[in-house]
């Protein structure tokens, strides 16, 4: 089984509409994180947590929000979609601490469309 | 603010040759970690190598290797014997170790292309 799972792998949803993204790990790590993967522009994070009472913003958190609801899992909401949020989506986990380097591993990755 | 760049938007190799994808950062710090990631067409972001920047040694994995130079900000990744399956985007990954630049700032791509 995959450590960092995200569902759904693809999503079509219509402007306007709310929608879920979430993320959930194995690797007992602490920090995750949201990204999105435009085309040229590489990857820009969105939302980051480095345990379950700590959520910090990104580079690009504007029409975004997130909930950590266990160390495990953190879902990635878009409250009223737009089209310019049609992305890829990534989230990420790392581990922090004596002899943990804070390699981010990746999720599979969501591809949203929004029309 | 910490910047990375990744000049080549595109090469190619052909398969058994040797290439090497350029990625420049900027930053204040002494202490930071750089990384190469690997997207193949699956979409699945890989982690390719990890380099420490207190090692003065350049980090390799298999056919994979970097030349970091730390003065001129400059991490180089080399593919040697390229095979079919190297064709991918390969990102460029900068993180900081202080506090307030705890978070990875990644390149733009390289598309590499492996020529049959």
């Amino acid at each position: 089984d995959a450590d960092v799972t995200q569902t759904p792998r693809n999503r079509i949803t219509k402007t306007g509409k709310r929608i879920m993204l979430e993320c959930s790990q194995t690797k007992g790590h602490d920090r995750m994180y949201w990204y999105r993967q435009d085309p040229g522009l590489g990857l820009r994070l969105i939302y980051y947590s480095f345990d379950v009472k700590d959520i910090n913003k990104g580079e690009i958190s504007d029409g975004y929000s997130v909930s950590r609801q266990a160390q495990a899992k953190f879902s990635l909401s878009l409250e009223s979609a737009i089209p310019n949020q049609t992305a890829l989506y990534f989230c990420a986990t790392s581990d922090w601490g004596q002899g943990a380097s804070d390699t981010q591993y990746f999720g599979p990755g969501t591809r949203l469309t929004v029309l | 603010a910490q910047t990375v760049t990744q000049s080549q938007p595109e090469m190619s190799v052909q398969e058994a040759e040797t290439v090497t994808l350029s990625c420049t950062y900027d930053t204040s710090e002494s202490d930071y970690y750089l990384f190469w990631y690997k997207q193949p067409p699956s979409r699945q972001m890989i982690l390719v190598i990890r380099q420490e920047a207190y090692k003065q040694q350049n980090a390799t994995e298999n056919r994979f290797s970097v030349n970091f130079q730390k003065a001129a900000k400059s991490f180089s990744l080399k593919i040697s014997d390229s095979q079919l399956g190297d064709a991918a985007m390969y990102f460029c990954a900068y993180r900081g170790s202080t506090s307030g630049t705890y978070k990875y700032i990644f390149g733009t791509g390289t598309r590499l292309k492996v020529l049959a």
